[in-house]
C-alpha cells in the first residue's frame, strides 16, 4: 500500500535557524496537512494546502512557518527562526477526495525535530 | 471546536484480555477516526466511522459512535503485547477535507 514519506526521521538544530522538513505525500492525492506533537501531548493541526494554497491554518502556524509544494511530488514545511518550544514530532498526512476512503488521512511517520 | 478527548488516560490489562477505550467531544462531526501510535513513531490509521453509522468492525476491532451523547468507544478484542501503544480518537468536521481534532489519547498496555 502506498505510504506518506518524511525526511528527514530526525532534525537537530541551533535556536534561530531554518529548518525545512519533507514530505512525499502519496502520489495521486489533492489534499495535504501538517500536524505536530509536543512530546507527551496531543496531535496538533497547523496547517493544510491544496491546489498550491493554503485552506485553513491554525493559531500556531504563525509568520514564521510556510508551506510549499515546489514540485509535483514534496510537501514542505519550513520554520524559518526555530524556538526552543518549536521541538516536537511534525507528522505530514494526505487525503484523497472522491474516494471510498476519502476522509482517512494517511500520515507519514514524522520527523522529531529538537531546536537546542 | 470539536474536541476528542479519551478515557482512561491509561490502560493496563493482560494478553487475551478486551480492551476498551472511549472518546467524547464537543460539537457536531462529520466522522470520527481512531489512530495508533506506537512510541515516539507515526500515527496509523486504524478505523473511521461516519456520523451517519453507530458501529464497525475491522478485524479484532469495534468501534461504537454515539451522536446524541458525542462520544465514541474502541475495543480491542483478544488482545496482544503487539497492540501495546497509545490510542487516539480523532474528530472530523463536515468537510471530507477537514482538519482532525485529536484527543490526549490512551495508552494501552498489554502483558504476556
Amino acid at each position: 500500500e502506498p505510504e506518506v514519506t518524511q525526511t528527514p526521521s530526525h532534525q537537530v538544530t541551533q535556536m534561530g535557524q531554518e529548518v525545512i522538513l519533507r514530505c512525499v505525500p502519496i502520489s495521486n492525492h489533492l489534499y495535504f496537512y501538517w500536524y505536530r506533537q509536543i512530546l507527551g501531548q496531543k496531535v496538533e493541526f497547523l496547517v493544510s494546502f491544496y491546489n498550491n494554497e493554503i485552506s485553513e491554518k491554525s493559531e500556531i502556524f504563525d509568520d514564521q512557518f510556510s508551506v510549499e509544494r515546489p514540485d509535483g511530488s514534496n510537501f514542505t514545511l519550513k520554520i524559518r527562526s526555530t524556538k526552543l518550544e518549536d521541538s516536537a514530532m511534525y507528522f505530514c498526512a494526505s487525503i484523497l477526495p472522491g474516494q471510498v476512503r476519502a476522509d482517512t488521512q494517511y500520515f507519514g511517520p514524522g520527523t522529531r525535530l529538537t531546536v537546542l | 471546536s470539536q474536541q476528542g478527548e479519551e478515557d482512561p488516560q491509561a490502560l493496563s490489562i493482560q494478553e487475551g484480555e478486551n480492551a476498551t477505550m472511549n472518546c467524547s467531544y464537543k460539537t457536531s462531526i462529520n466522522n470520527l477516526q481512531w489512530y495508533r501510535q506506537n512510541s515516539g513513531r507515526g500515527l496509523v490509521h486504524l478505523i473511521l466511522i461516519r456520523s451517519n453509522e453507530r458501529e464497525k468492525h475491522s478485524g479484532r476491532l469495534r468501534v461504537t459512535l454515539d451522536t446524541s451523547k458525542k462520544s465514541s468507544s474502541l475495543l480491542i478484542t483478544a488482545s496482544r503485547a503487539a497492540d501495546t501503544a497509545s490510542y487516539f480518537c480523532a474528530t472530523g468536521g463536515h468537510s471530507g477535507y477537514s482538519t482532525l481534532t485529536f484527543g490526549k489519547g490512551t495508552m494501552l498496555l498489554v502483558s504476556p
